[in-house]
């Protein structure tokens, strides 16, 4: 099993629209979890911190639920600019973060 | 601006050769890593440092070596001895040890071609 699974996509949809993504990893004993958007031959860049109790930043929402060890990312009103691979990341320790393959999505008019 | 530079942006490198990926950072970070992706694949972690003067192997550190001489400075040498070596690399920082469990940041990458 890997470490962190995410659904690769391609998730196609129209402007406007709401569209979740879900990550699911393995270690129990995992600290912190982050989502990155990166887009097409582009570095990552962080979106978001996730925190235990869920946490918004405008049309993203961010959830964790560590019982069934999975995060979750919604996107609410998607925007063309939307469109990028995002990845979920979750540390093991200090230092140690380990990255999903990523989850690419298409925005379209 | 503070940020994380990388380069050279792209390279091409012959079988054989020795190449040297440079990365510098003006956050005043203390931890710094390499990886390396590959198309449809996440991010491998080559190799980490958390203070100057140490570092340790990643997941795929064969073929592989670092040096932190410098804070602000985690260069990156791709040897012969990897078999592998196409790939987008990607230089990072963080905060480091103290900060606790700390998002990083990225370097813009290089784009390494072996001919």
């Amino acid at each position: 099993r890997k470490e962190v699974e995410q659904d690769p996509g391609p998730f196609n949809v129209p402007e406007g629209a709401t569209v979740a993504f879900n990550c699911t990893y393995s270690n129990s004993a995992s600290q912190s979890f982050f989502w990155y958007r990166q887009d097409c031959r582009k570095e990552p860049k962080l979106l978001m911190s996730v925190y235990s109790s869920g946490n918004e930043d405008g049309r993203f929402t961010a959830q964790l639920n560590r019982a069934s060890q999975y995060i979750s990312l919604l996107i609410r009103d998607s925007k063309l600019s939307d469109s990028a691979t995002y990845l979920c990341v979750v540390n093991l320790s200090l230092g140690d973060m380990r990255f999903g393959a990523g989850t690419r999505l298409t925005v379209k008019p | 601006d503070g940020g994380i530079t990388q380069s050279p942006k792209y390279l091409f490198r012959k079988e054989g050769q020795n190449v040297t990926l440079s990365c510098e950072q003006n956050l005043n970070h203390d931890a710094m890593y390499w990886y390396r992706q590959d198309p449809g694949q996440g991010l491998r972690l080559i190799y980490y440092s958390q203070i100057v003067n140490d570092f340790q192997k990643g997941d795929i550190a064969e073929g592989y070596s670092v040096s932190r001489e410098k804070k602000e400075s985690f260069p990156l040498t791709v040897t012969s001895a990897q078999k592998n070596p196409t790939a987008f690399y990607l230089c990072a920082s963080s905060m480091g040890v103290l900060a606790g469990y700390n998002e990083q940041f990225f370097g813009p990458g290089t784009r390494l071609t072996v001919l």
